[in-house]
């Protein structure tokens, strides 16, 4: 069993649309968990970056995290164009260590 | 210059060919990462720096040789490598002390290997 799961997709969305991304993990001990946007020919970006459970909200990005679950989301609100990436998730069990676990990524389309 | 940044961007080689990936980060970061990217796969980790002691060698085959000089310079030397080879390279760094910890990338070196 894979320690991150992930639907690569590809998911395609019109423009406006609400997008739902997910993961789900294995090891409950994960504490800190990461949204990464990755564009074409680009490396991984930082999104949005939470702790425990509980909700996040920057702009129009929702990062939420249900430990008990054991299954993360992110949802994008009024999604545009530029949208459009690749979108990891990562996890990792402690503040300090040098250990990140990924999903393989989700492929987003937004059509406008 | 800012962040973290990777040279060169595309490489192709053959497979008897020398060749090496620099990244540089200007972060002041104190730990340094390659990482392999394939498709429909997740995030390989290759090698962890930590103050420029390696600290993870993830079972990485010894055509891939790292290197790092100091704090704010990492090299990834590849020699006599097989086409199931070719990726993007990502480097990365992460400060690890306080604050959030979380991986700063570059932008990746496409590898082809011929």
């Amino acid at each position: 069993q894979k320690e991150v799961e992930q639907d690569p997709g590809p998911l395609s969305v019109p423009e406006g649309a609400i997008v739902s991304l997910n993961c789900t993990y294995s090891n409950s001990a994960f504490q800190y968990f990461m949204w990464y946007r990755q564009y074409s020919r680009k490396g991984p970006e930082l999104l949005m970056y939470t702790y425990s459970s509980g909700n996040k909200e920057d702009g129009r990005f929702t990062a939420q995290v249900d430990k008990s679950s054991k299954y993360i989301s992110l949802f994008i609100r009024d999604s545009q164009p530029s949208d459009s990436a690749t979108y990891l998730c990562a996890m990792s069990l402690t503040n300090t260590g040098n250990q990140f676990y990924f999903g393989t990524g989700t492929s987003l389309t937004v059509i406008p | 210059e800012t962040g973290v940044t990777q040279t060169p961007r595309h490489l192709v080689m053959g497979m008897t060919n020398k060749k090496s990936l620099k990244c540089e980060q200007h972060l002041g970061h104190n730990a340094m990462y390659w990482y392999k990217q394939s498709a429909k796969k997740p995030l390989e980790l290759m090698f962890v720096y930590n103050f420029k002691e390696q600290t993870e060698n993830n079972s990485v085959p010894s055509r891939f040789s790292p290197e790092c000089p100091n704090s704010s310079h990492l090299f990834l030397h590849l020699h006599t490598l097989q086409p199931e080879d070719s990726a993007l390279y990502l480097c990365a760094s992460s400060h690890g002390r306080g604050g959030a910890n979380v991986l700063t990338f570059g932008a990746g070196s496409r590898l082809t290997v011929l």
